[in-house]
């Protein structure tokens, strides 16, 4: 298996212009995480969802920040506007279903954004 | 709310061992531990959901003590490839994944 992938690994962008993350999970993976990773903050869960529904997006900054999984085989992450405090690490993981609910779960490589 | 890891970092000499510490102020449903090297993304070691349960992982291995609703890694006779960040997850939500992660203990082994 290929593993999680997503797209760009890096992405350099001016203050106020719109960024998209992409990722495809694991085939055969029903949840899929978005995280963001800084220094400062460490390793924040943004969004997640189960079988392509967003189940908890408490850790969405703001409403600058909108995720979607039009399918069991792609989501996106968008950023519109960004700002530099965007700058950082996006990691998105998936995981496969499984008893109790508790799974390992896969990071792709990550995307590192950063905002001028 | 994140849970809090102990020590920040260490740094070890091959064949050492170490102890990781993870603690939450809420009851968890279970434990997740990963390794992050510098660069790359998060692997996963472990996953421990019921209290007292004890697991390993070649000579990594962890507890959870649900009462005190803590977590500790144990590294055994550290190698070079042990060095990486290491971060505890918790999941507060009953199983529903939502895993909230430390800060993280930065571990260093040396020749």
């Amino acid at each position: 298996d290929a593993g999680v992938i997503q797209s760009p690994r890096h992405e350099v962008t001016e203050m106020g212009q719109e960024v998209t993350l992409r990722c495809k999970p694991i085939s055969g993976h029903n949840s899929l995480f978005w995280y963001r990773q800084t220094m400062m903050r460490g390793l924040e869960l943004l969004i997640y969802f189960n079988n392509n529904v967003p189940i908890d997006d408490s850790g969405m900054p703001e409403d600058r920040f909108s995720a979607k999984m039009p399918n069991a085989s792609f989501s996106t992450l968008k950023i519109q506007p960004s700002e530099p405090r965007d700058s950082a690490v996006y990691f998105c993981a998936s995981s496969p279903a499984g008893s109790g609910g508790a799974n390992e779960q896969f990071f792709g490589p990550g995307t590192r954004l950063t905002v001028l | 709310q994140q849970p809090v890891q102990s020590p920040q970092a260490v740094i070890l000499r091959e064949g050492e061992d170490a102890v990781i510490n993870c603690s939450s102020s809420k009851a968890l449903y279970s434990v997740h531990w990963y390794r992050q090297k510098h660069g790359e993304a998060p692997v996963f070691l472990m996953i421990l959901l019921k209290g007292g349960e004890q697991k390993g992982h070649d000579k990594i291995s962890a507890s959870f003590n649900e009462k005190k609703q803590q977590s500790s890694l144990y590294l055994t006779a550290s190698q070079l490839s042990y060095s990486g960040t290491y971060f505890c997850g918790t999941d507060n939500s009953g199983g529903y994944q939502k895993v909230t992660f430390g800060t993280g203990t930065k571990l260093q082994v040396i020749p």
